[in-house]
């Protein structure tokens, strides 16, 4: 398996712009996180989804961001529009989920954005 | 709640020198305990996990085992190596509700010198 994907790998926008970051999860894995990493506020997980629903969004910061699961094999997070302090790392994981705790996290490499 | 405490750091070794790590936990039942890894400029990696009260996990010369008595899951290593500079987060995953969310500590940053 080629693991979770992400893309881009690196985004730089101008402030006011829509960004899309895309993610694949591992075939079979019917859970998916969206997480943000920053050096002030360390990693904070946004929305999950369980079989492409979301459960939480409690930690999408505001109404610019929204993300999505259409399908099992691909998931969107959106800003729009962009600020400059939404520039971060943002990651992709997924799980196998419930019953199988412990199987953990399986992590992308994430997508680096920078917001000008 | 679930929620999980680890050592501040930056903790800086010399090569070769003994590494601990505390991670401690407060959860209900019997969570599944995970230590992961992030390397300059990656995602966070699976390093070792526990599934259970006395259990050790181990991978490239890391250990930590479940102690339940104290509720930590303490990562050591006996002789570390400067590739071995990384982050790395103490993590635990309850079972039941939706979904096994992992509850993950801040993180404590690893720099090996040689």
């Amino acid at each position: 398996d080629a693991g979770v994907i992400q893309s881009p790998r690196h985004e730089v926008t101008e402030m006011g712009q829509e960004v899309t970051l895309r993610c694949k999860p591992i075939s079979g894995h019917n859970s998916l996180f969206w997480y943000r990493q920053t050096m002030m506020r360390g990693l904070e997980l946004l929305i999950y989804f369980n079989n492409n629903v979301p459960i939480d969004d409690s930690g999408m910061p505001e109404d610019r961001f929204s993300a999505k699961m259409p399908n099992a094999s691909f998931s969107t997070l959106k800003i729009q529009p962009s600020e400059p302090r939404d520039s971060a790392v943002y990651f992709c994981a997924s799980s196998p989920g419930q019953p199988y705790p412990q199987y953990g996290y399986t992590f992308g490499s994430g997508t680096r954005l920078t917001v000008v | 709640g679930n929620s999980v405490t680890q050592m501040e750091g930056p903790v800086t070794l010399s090569e070769e020198a003994f590494l601990t790590i505390n991670c401690t936990y407060t959860a209900t039942g019997y969570p599944s305990l995970f230590w992961y890894v992030q390397y300059p400029g990656e995602g966070l990696q699976l390093l070792l996990k526990a599934t259970k009260a006395d259990d050790k996990g181990s991978n490239k010369g890391f250990e930590a085992t479940y102690r339940k008595e104290t509720t930590s899951f303490h990562l050591e290593k006996g002789s570390v190596q400067v590739s071995d500079s990384a982050v790395y987060f103490c993590a635990l995953s309850a079972a039941g509700g939706a979904t096994n969310k992992l509850i993950f500590g801040t993180g404590t940053l690893l720099a090996v010198q040689p």
